[in-house]
């Protein structure tokens, strides 16, 4: 089954400074990535999604790179906030029957004001 | 509020006793999820349904636990004969469509605590 590993556990930046988090998937008939955001006694919110056809896309301040020959991708946050500050989870879904998300085991983002 | 709602928002249990949370899903999504976090790792799935339909279950999905989704609407999940390594946020989650990856959208989960 799909297996996705997820890096740094804990990242801290400077407020305005760039972050980015590292994901890799196992499954190459994955061909769906979502990035969640989690708040402290919250369920993860889903920030930004891309498709295996699609090898990067922008929100504003959020992008997300995939590079599928070598089973990665890549959250980057621009212009850091102390409202980042958060975990962040990736997850990489294929096509069985379920379509069910397997996620990475999270990154604290801390952005110091 | 047109999210996925759950309820309760946190149940403390004594062990052996029998829990059950409910789900509402977003109007319109057949597809629901459920999903077990446990402090500092990644939500693990549990269980999905196609509208009423349980259409598949994790091994990690004990004989204790069972979830329904009797009108194609809101779930329940129960478990039977809590343990304390059951104490974890419940997560349950909604997407529309049948045969694709459209956006999953989570709840704000169930905190269950087993003393």
């Amino acid at each position: 089954g799909e297996n996705v590993e997820q890096h740094p556990s804990t990242l801290s930046v400077q407020e305005g400074d760039s972050a980015v988090i590292k994901c890799t998937y196992s499954d190459s008939a994955s061909n769906y990535f979502p990035w969640y955001k989690q708040e402290l006694g919250k369920g993860p919110q889903l920030i930004i999604d891309i498709r295996s056809n699609v090898g990067e896309k922008k929100d504003q301040r959020i992008a997300v790179t995939l590079n599928k020959t070598a089973k990665h991708f890549s959250l980057h946050i621009t212009e850091t906030q102390p409202e980042d500050s958060a975990v962040y989870f990736c997850a990489a879904s294929g096509t069985d029957s379920s379509y069910k998300l397997i996620f990475g085991s999270g990154t604290r983002l801390l952005v110091r004001p | 509020d047109t999210g996925v709602s759950q309820n309760p928002r946190h149940k403390i249990t004594k062990r052996g006793q029998n829990v059950t949370f409910r789900c509402d899903p977003i109007s319109e999504h057949n597809r629901l999820y459920w999903y077990r976090q446990t402090l500092g790792q990644g939500p693990e799935f549990l269980t999905y349904f196609q509208n009423e339909a349980q259409l598949e279950k994790s091994r990690l999905l004990s004989d204790r636990f069972s979830a329904e989704r009797p009108k194609g609407s809101f779930s329940t999940l129960e478990i039977q004969r809590t343990e304390q390594g059951d104490s974890a946020m419940y997560l349950c989650a909604s997407r529309t469509g049948s045969l694709d990856n459209s956006p999953l959208h989570f709840g704000n989960g169930t905190r269950l605590t087993v003393t």
